[in-house]
């Protein structure tokens, strides 16, 4: 199947930082989406993405799709410790009848 | 409420067993998926259905087995074929009428005794 390599795997930050984080494709992708997941639970959607160049906020968060359409970045400003958890990318590449492909995460923490 | 309702949260499997993963979901979504989350990994496509009584083989189905009799539901069977199969399940559904997305289930995290 497709693959998404989603960066940086794991992030340690301070309280009232701004983050940043990123995928990237092979192919071109139609939509990206990004999603929160905290353990034991199931992934929350965050921000859905539709258009190359689009830049979404959602609160302290903003997503882009590149205009490439083969990337998309997730920032976070101000963190606070609520923040924590893993934050997955995943896209949808044309003609793939609906099915997502998932990066691997980006596993967040914030330290106070 | 409306949502996705995975159940059992917990769940165990003795050598040899076959076990069944409930996924309901009650928003009138056609399109319901089955992942698996190994840690450090993103989310494996196991079957996927968009209507009822059909549905289609994912990345990773072999040792699985669905059905779709109900809109509703879309259990998952983890065969005694599947020899890892510990890990972490997710359902998730697609609504018509927005474009592309997924919403999940809580998951099931089954193990191997």
């Amino acid at each position: 199947g497709q693959q998404l390599n989603q960066s940086p795997q794991s992030m340690f930050i301070q309280e009232g930082e701004d983050v940043s984080m990123n995928c990237t494709s092979s192919s071109i992708f139609n939509t990206w989406l990004w999603y929160k997941q905290e353990p034991g639970e199931g992934p929350v959607l965050l921000i859905a993405l539709y258009k190359a160049g689009e830049l979404t906020s959602n609160g302290r968060l903003t997503a882009q799709f590149g205009i490439t359409r083969k990337d998309s970045f997730l920032n976070i400003s101000a963190s606070i410790p609520s923040d924590v958890g893993i934050y997955f990318c995943a896209g949808l590449a044309s003609g793939s009848a609906r099915q997502l492909t998932f990066g691997s995460g980006t596993q967040l923490t914030v330290l106070p | 409420d409306g949502g996705i309702t995975q159940s059992p949260k917990y769940l165990f499997r003795k050598e040899g067993q076959n076990v069944t993963l409930s996924c309901e979901q009650n928003l009138n979504h056609d399109a319901m998926y089955w992942y698996r989350q190994d840690p450090g990994q993103g989310l494996r496509l196991i079957y996927y259905s968009q209507i009822v009584n059909d549905f289609q083989k994912g990345d990773i189905a072999e040792g699985y087995s669905v059905s779709r009799e109900k809109k509703e539901s879309f259990p998952l069977t983890v065969t005694s074929a599947q020899k890892n199969p510990t890990a972490f399940y997710l359902c998730a559904s697609n609504p018509p009428d927005r474009k592309n997305i997924q919403y999940f289930g809580a998951g099931t995290r089954l193990s191997v005794l």
